[in-house]
């Protein structure tokens, strides 16, 4: 069946540490996308990307890396810059264009600094 | 700039009691309302996709509606498996295909 993986489901970070979030799809889907859940607030933007190899930042990338090498794959590194990275972390992908079911998202990672 | 406010914030309800969720937007041309629902620690599922002021659509006990400022949630005789939370948002201007999503409205509905 298709979807989007996401790994690891839970992880947890160190002070100071970078951690790479994984996100693969076999939806055939070109454009992929970050966000951030925080209780109480809505899904916030981090990074999108419409094609290989371009990216763009969305509303909160500051602390936040990501790479688009591969049509299937877009993984998001929290570096140590992001003072705040405990968060649910999901990934979604969408058909280019004005796609009928807007995303796919999968089944999230939640981080958490120790 | 591009909004979306759900309410309320969370909902009680009893099973068999009729409600709605309303979502409120600012969005400079409207290219597509969406709705979601999501469980707790997993990711949102998609519900509807709404296009035009005047349409609905059903699913189940769920049927979602459009105005020009808002769409609205109607959940009729709800059952406990009906609790999550449910997510509204809207289409950005351009060809971002990028989603501006509300702050959710978490629905509990009690046997």
């Amino acid at each position: 069946d298709g979807g989007i993986t996401q790994s690891p489901k839970y992880l947890f970070r160190k002070e100071g540490q970078n951690v790479t979030l994984s996100c693969e799809q076999n939806l055939n889907h070109d454009a992929m996308y970050w966000y951030r859940q925080d209780p109480g607030q809505g899904l916030r933007l981090i990074y999108y990307s419409q094609i290989v190899n371009d990216f763009q930042k969305g509303d909160i990338a500051e602390g936040y890396s990501v790479s688009r090498e591969k049509k299937e794959s877009f993984p998001l590194t929290v570096t140590s810059a992001q003072k705040n990275p405990t968060a649910f972390y999901l990934c979604a992908s969408s058909i280019a264009g004005n796609s009928l079911y807007g995303y796919t998202f999968g089944s999230g990672t939640r981080l958490t600094v120790v | 700039e591009d909004q979306v406010t759900q309410s309320p914030e969370a909902l009680r309800l009893q099973e068999g009691e009729s409600s709605s969720l309303n979502c409120s937007y600012t969005v400079s041309g409207l290219r597509g309302l969406f709705w979601y629902r999501q469980d707790p620690g997993k990711g949102p599922e998609f519900l509807f996709t709404l296009y035009s002021a005047g349409e609905e659509k059903e699913k189940e006990r769920l049927k979602a509606t459009l105005t020009k400022k808002e769409s609205f949630l109607h959940i009729t005789a709800p059952k406990p498996e009906d609790s999550a939370t449910y997510l509204c948002a809207v289409r950005e201007a351009g060809n971002t295909g990028k989603l501006i999503f509300g702050q959710g409205t978490t629905l509990q509905v009690k046997p």
